[in-house]
């Protein structure tokens, strides 16, 4: 098994919802992150789980909050998003931190309105 | 500072010819390279990585070059097929302790033509 599976795979939320974005693996990677990815543009970084623990925040605003109940689950918890948030996002794991091939998940498109 | 650079945004190959993408990084602490290659609207997949201790890395029909020096690498694909089509990614990282973070390229969107 070599798949990370995000749900769901499409989002649209207001302004004013609260709603979150499930991330799963069970490869035994230690490591997960989440991206978000606007169109045309690369992924950019913003959260990064090492051995469960918060390892680095991009310095992503508060209305994101991650959370990794344990070491094959990924959540990301959103909360008053703005329309400007609406994005393709996606979630990573790997074996390690870093040095590792990470297998990405197919992705939550979410459209803010 | 983009830290990892696709100059090429698109490249069309004929089907059976050979498709060559190139990166150029920075960032001389970086030691890991990879390559994804992502189809709209889905998550990379991850197609071939190399360490900065080698030079070459090669996968069926997939080879990246690695040139230190220069701070270049480079993704082969011979034969290019239809279904390569595709944005490819070039990533890199430090695996320095504290590390984590996969830095990418823009991406090439890559046709390959029938």
């Amino acid at each position: 098994d070599t798949e990370v599976t995000q749900t769901p795979k499409h989002l649209v939320m207001g302004m004013t919802n609260k709603k979150s974005l499930k991330c799963e693996q069970h490869m035994g990677h230690r490591a997960m992150y989440w991206y978000k990815q606007k169109a045309k543009k690369p992924p950019e970084l913003m959260f990064v789980y090492s051995y469960e623990k918060l390892s680095i925040n991009e310095s992503v605003p508060s209305r994101f909050s991650p959370e990794c109940p344990n070491s094959s689950l990924l959540n990301l918890h959103l909360h008053a998003l703005q329309p400007e948030d609406s994005a393709l996002y996606l979630c990573a794991s790997s074996q390690e931190a870093g040095r590792t091939e990470a297998f990405f998940g197919q992705g939550t498109r979410l459209t803010v309105v | 500072d983009q830290q990892v650079k696709q100059n090429s945004p698109s490249l069309s190959v004929q089907e059976g010819r050979i498709s060559i993408l190139n990166c150029d990084y920075t960032n001389s602490m970086f030691d890991y390279f990879l390559w994804y290659k992502k189809y709209p609207a889905e998550g990379p997949t991850f197609l071939i990585s190399i360490s900065s201790i080698k030079d070459k890395n090669e996968d069926g029909r997939f080879t990246v070059f690695l040139n230190k020096s220069a701070k270049h690498l480079s993704l082969h694909i011979v034969p290019s097929q239809p279904g390569d089509s595709a944005v490819y990614f070039c990533a890199a990282s430090n695996s320095g302790a504290g590390s984590y973070q996969l830095t990418f390229g823009k991406g090439t969107k890559l046709s390959v033509i029938p």
